[in-house]
């Protein structure tokens, strides 16, 4: 069976610019959920969707949104980019929500310049 | 508000070594617990969770944890290294208000000596 997979590996963006990313969840997972990695650091929670209703929250600013699709996978939308948004961005999937096993993607490297 | 703390940032052990990896938790109900595994470049692999019951719990990879409710401690133990055991670990907290929301240690980089 196919892991979570994201899309795209790598991403160079200047400042001010706006990014995508997108997540395919394991097959049958509903939840799909959102970490931010800088480096040296924990991933920090950023949103989590179950059933295409947002689910949690993190601490980030509105300029972070995402959705999820019919079909359960995601996209993670970051506008006006910052240098301190460069990180690693982390996809994890889950086949419920509220303490459910998470199973996270390679992650894209996103560097802002 | 919850937090997690891996007190070692950096761990060099020898191969075939015994390995025990730190992890306290600040949490105000029983927590979910996990500890995952990151080699350089990739995603986070999950070693072992715990969730309720017996408090050692057994991974992949020939990892045990044991929750110490009173110490609020969730330690990451393996008998014998492996060379590549070579990582980054991760200790995690989850949240049982009902979302899948994991609270992060900073990670302790383990080094294995040939």
């Amino acid at each position: 069976d196919a892991g979570v997979t994201q899309s795209p590996t790598h991403l160079i963006k200047t400042r001010g610019q706006h990014v995508t990313l997108r997540c395919s969840p394991i097959s049958g997972h509903k939840s799909v959920s959102w970490y931010q990695q800088v480096l040296g650091q924990g991933p920090q929670f950023i949103f989590q969707y179950y059933e295409k209703e947002e689910r949690g929250r993190g601490n980030f600013p509105d300029r972070f949104s995402a959705r999820q699709f019919p079909n359960y996978s995601s996209e993670l939308n970051v506008n006006a980019l910052l240098l301190g948004d460069s990180a690693l961005y982390l996809c994890a999937s889950s086949s419920g929500t509220g303490g459910y096993e998470q199973y996270f993607g390679p992650g894209t490297r996103l560097t802002v310049t | 508000a919850q937090s997690v703390t891996q007190p070692d940032i950096h761990i060099t052990v020898s191969e075939g070594a015994s390995l025990e990896l730190r992890c306290n938790y600040s949490y105000g109900a029983t927590p979910y617990l996990f500890w995952y595994v990151q080699s350089p470049g990739q995603g986070l692999q999950l070693l072992l969770k715990y969730f309720s019951g017996d408090t050692l719990v057994q991974g992949i990879k020939g990892f045990e944890a044991e929750f110490k409710r009173s110490q609020s401690s969730f330690n990451l133990r393996k008998p014998s290294v492996h060379w590549s055991d070579a990582a980054e670990y991760f200790c995690a907290v989850g949240h049982t208000g009902g979302g899948n929301k994991l609270t992060f240690g900073t990670g302790t980089q383990l080094k294995v000596e040939l």
